[in-house]
């Protein structure tokens, strides 16, 4: 097992909820990631935050917003979601990020499913 | 933008046997990373292997290894003596060296592989 954790593991909420997802890593590691797992559809990035601040936002609609207070942390406020949102969301961290031995560790996920 | 493709939607081997997945890639750098990450049922994914474009030698890790063909643009992950417990999804990746843009994996749809006993 990586030592990268998320939680819910599992969340149901309707279009007009407000949750958040959250990723902790305890590997040290100066970056995270969020990723979105849709079925039939190769991963998707949609963040990457490097010692806390954020490098990549990969055309996210607005309705998701990250926030990384730490490099230990990382979450995804939800809002205002649509039923195509729902997917698996993964979390990964990095040590070194872009550097030649670079390699991402990925959480468990967290399945969302919006009603 | 870079793409990666794995051609292969499902892969089926019996137990001992090996197994080829199958990924090329698209690109016009010369210096880039491939990885070939496991994703077991309700499981986390994991690193399987990774291959640095400029190495000529294949990667191998116990029973994995991979063929990388650098002008063909591919890359395929052989598993020999296969075990019930590599049964998973399996997804290549690509990752760019150039800077300002070698954070991002661009995965492919992957391949799910089943392990028949």
């Amino acid at each position: 097992e990586t030592g990268v954790t998320q939680t819910p593991r599992h969340l149901v909420m309707g279009m007009t909820n407000k949750k958040s997802l959250k990723c902790e890593q305890h590997l040290g590691h100066n970056a995270m990631y969020w990723y979105k797992q849709s079925a039939k559809k190769p991963l998707e990035l949609m963040f990457v935050y490097s010692l806390e601040e954020r490098v990549e936002n990969n055309s996210v609609p607005s309705r998701f917003s990250p926030e990384c207070p730490n490099s230990s942390h990382l979450f995804l406020h939800l809002h205002t979601l649509q039923p195509e949102d729902s997917a698996l969301y993964l979390c990964a961290s990095s040590q070194d990020p872009g550097g030649p031995t670079d390699t991402q560790y990925f959480g468990p996920g967290t399945r969302l499913t919006v009603l | 933008a870079q793409t990666v493709t794995q051609s292969q939607p499902e892969m089926s081997v019996q137990e001992a046997e090996t197994v080829t997945l199958s990924c090329t890639y698209d690109t016009s750098e010369s210096d880039y990373y491939l990885f070939w990450y496991k994703q077991p049922p309700s499981r986390q994914m994991i690193l399987v292997i990774r291959q640095e474009a400029y190495k000529q030698q294949n990667a191998t890790e116990n029973r994995f290894s991979v063929n990388f063909q650098k002008a063909a643009k591919s890359f395929s992950l052989k598993i020999s003596d296969s075990q019930l417990g590599d049964a998973a999804m399996y997804f290549c990746a690509y990752r760019s060296d150039v800077q300002g843009g070698s954070e991002k994996l661009v995965f492919g749809k992957g391949t799910k592989l089943t392990v028949n006993p």
